[in-house]
C-alpha cells in the first residue's frame, strides 16, 4: 500500500533563510513523487514532481525537491523564503502504473518577516 | 481556460437534507477525482473516474455517497441523507493523460460543506 508521512506539523522560518519541508513515503514499485501548496481557501496547485532522472528536481516560485531513494525521502527546499511562500504544503505519491494519488498530512509553513 | 470549477462555494444544509455537489473539469482532461478535506483526515481521495467511468470508489465513506459523470464535462458528489459528520471541503480536480507520470492534477476551489 502506498503512503506519506509528512512528520512536521507546522514549519517556521524567517524571510530570508532556507527552508526545509519534509516528507517520507512508501510505495511499491517505482514512485512518482509530487509536491503541492494550497493557500487559504483555494484548492491544491502543483509546484513540482519527481518521475526519474535527476534527483534535485525544481518546480515553480523557486522551489526544489530532492529525491533519495535510500532514505525514501522528498523533501521539499527553497534556498531563500518568502513572506507569500507561507502556505500549507502537501506531499504526493502514486506508483507505476496507477493514477491514485495518495497526498500526506500536509505542513503549514509560516515564513516571518 | 477557466479551470475547474465547483458550485456551490458553500453549502449549508440540515442533517437528513440530500446535498449534491458539481464539479466542471478542464476540457479535454480525462481524469476526474473527488477528495474530501478536513482537519482530522487531512485529503481524502473519494473516487476517480476514468474517461466518465469510476475507475476506484474504495475511498467513499459509506452508501450514503455516491458519484456520478454523465459526460466528460461535468460530475456530481451526493450525499443523501447528509450527518454532520459530512462537514468538510470537498474537492474536484482533473488531470489528463495516459501515463501515470504526467499525473499532475489541476484543482477545483473546493465546496465547504456545514451539515447542521
Amino acid at each position: 500500500a502506498q503512503s506519506v508521512a509528512q512528520p512536521e506539523d507546522q514549519v517556521n522560518v524567517a524571510e530570508g533563510n532556507p527552508l526545509t519541508v519534509k516528507c517520507t513515503y512508501s510505495v511499491s514499485g517505482n514512485p512518482y513523487l509530487f509536491w503541492y501548496v494550497q493557500y487559504p481557501n483555494r484548492g491544491l496547485q502543483f509546484l513540482l514532481k519527481y518521475i526519474t532522472g535527476d534527483n534535485l528536481v525544481k518546480g515553480s516560485y523557486g522551489f526544489e525537491a530532492e529525491f533519495n531513494k535510500s532514505q525514501t525521502s522528498f523533501h521539499l527546499k527553497k534556498p531563500s523564503a518568502l513572506v507569500s511562500d507561507s502556505a500549507l504544503y502537501f506531499c504526493a505519491v502514486s506508483s507505476t502504473g496507477g493514477f491514485k494519488t495518495i497526498f500526506g498530512a500536509g505542513t503549514r509553513l509560516f515564513v516571518k518577516a | 481556460d477557466a479551470g475547474v470549477i465547483q458550485s456551490p462555494r458553500h453549502e449549508v444544509t440540515e442533517m437528513g437534507q440530500e446535498v449534491t455537489l458539481r464539479c466542471k473539469p478542464i476540457s479535454g482532461h480525462d481524469y476526474l477525482f473527488w477528495y474530501r478535506q478536513t482537519m482530522m483526515r487531512g485529503l481524502e481521495l473519494l473516487i476517480y473516474f476514468n474517461n466518465n467511468v469510476p475507475i476506484d470508489d474504495s475511498g467513499m465513506p459509506e452508501d450514503r455517497f455516491s458519484a456520478k459523470m454523465p459526460n466528460a464535462s461535468f460530475s456530481t458528489l451526493k450525499i443523501q441523507p447528509s450527518e454532520p459528520r459530512d462537514s468538510a471541503v470537498y474537492f474536484c480536480a482533473s488531470s489528463f493523460g495516459s501515463d501515470p507520470s504526467k499525473n499532475i492534477q489541476y484543482f477545483g476551489a473546493g465546496t465547504r460543506l456545514s451539515v447542521l
